[in-house]
């Protein structure tokens, strides 16, 4: 079975400053993808990024970005420029990129929540 | 036009009541998701419907049962309501390509059993 791991309870940012979110997982499959979802107070669950474990380059959206490890099993997500707009929960999560009973199913992490200050 | 949408939004009901909790997708998708969010936000995953047809069934306890009358539609009934199942239900769905894991979410359902 799959695991996510946030050990990060609760982190917090000055506004325009840098902030990176920790996650492990553990699998001992080969091929799957891995995700950052932001759950705002308005209780939306919205994808940030996402990564193919085949793929070594790092993703990057706009502000944000990840530190994909594969062989340490770690993908860090790092928030630069942050607004206020980005506090919310951020969840880690992994999905098996092979069909049958693996199809669609997220397995998430704890949760972090970010606050950034003004 | 919201794309997955779910409801009702707030219910609050009495335990051994049974209530039902209504999704609909716009995005002509596939699959189709029940995950449930504890008090302590854990996210998990319940349910999962593919072209109506039920594909992914975790230990969940009988006294829920979704229905999937259409690829657009998956509702989900809760019989015999307990203390345990207060938490916020999240549908989503996804389209072919299931497996890049995009899942698009709706706003939740709280439920609250008193």
């Amino acid at each position: 079975a799959q695991t996510v791991t946030q050990s990060q309870p609760e982190m917090s940012v000055q506004e325009a400053e840098t902030v990176t979110l920790s996650c492990t997982y553990d699998t001992s499959e080969s091929n799957y993808y891995l995700f950052w979802y932001k759950q705002p107070p308005s209780r939306q669950m919205i994808l940030v990024i996402r990564q193919e474990a085949y793929k070594q380059q790092n993703a990057t959206e706009n502000r944000f970005s990840v530190n994909f490890q594969k062989a340490a099993k770690s993908f860090s997500l790092k928030i630069s420029d942050s607004q206020l707009g980005d506090t919310a929960m951020y969840f880690c999560a992994f999905t098996l990129s092979l069909g049958g009973t693996s199809y669609g199913k997220l397995t998430f992490g704890q949760g972090t929540i970010l606050t950034v200050h003004p | 036009d919201t794309a997955v949408s779910q409801t009702p939004k707030y219910l609050v009901t009495q335990m051994g009541n049974d209530k039902s909790i209504k999704c609909e997708q716009n995005l002509g998708h596939d699959t189709m998701y029940w995950y449930k969010q504890d008090s302590k936000k854990f996210l998990k995953i319940m349910f999962s419907y593919n072209n109506k047809e039920l594909i992914i069934n975790e230990t969940v306890p009988n006294r829920f049962s979704p229905k999937s009358p259409d690829k657009a539609h998956l509702n989900l009934h809760i019989n015999s309501l307990e203390l345990g199942d207060s938490a916020v239900y999240f549908c989503a769905s996804s389209g072919q390509h299931a497996n890049t894991g995009e899942l698009f979410f709706g706003e939740g359902s709280r439920l609250t059993v008193l």
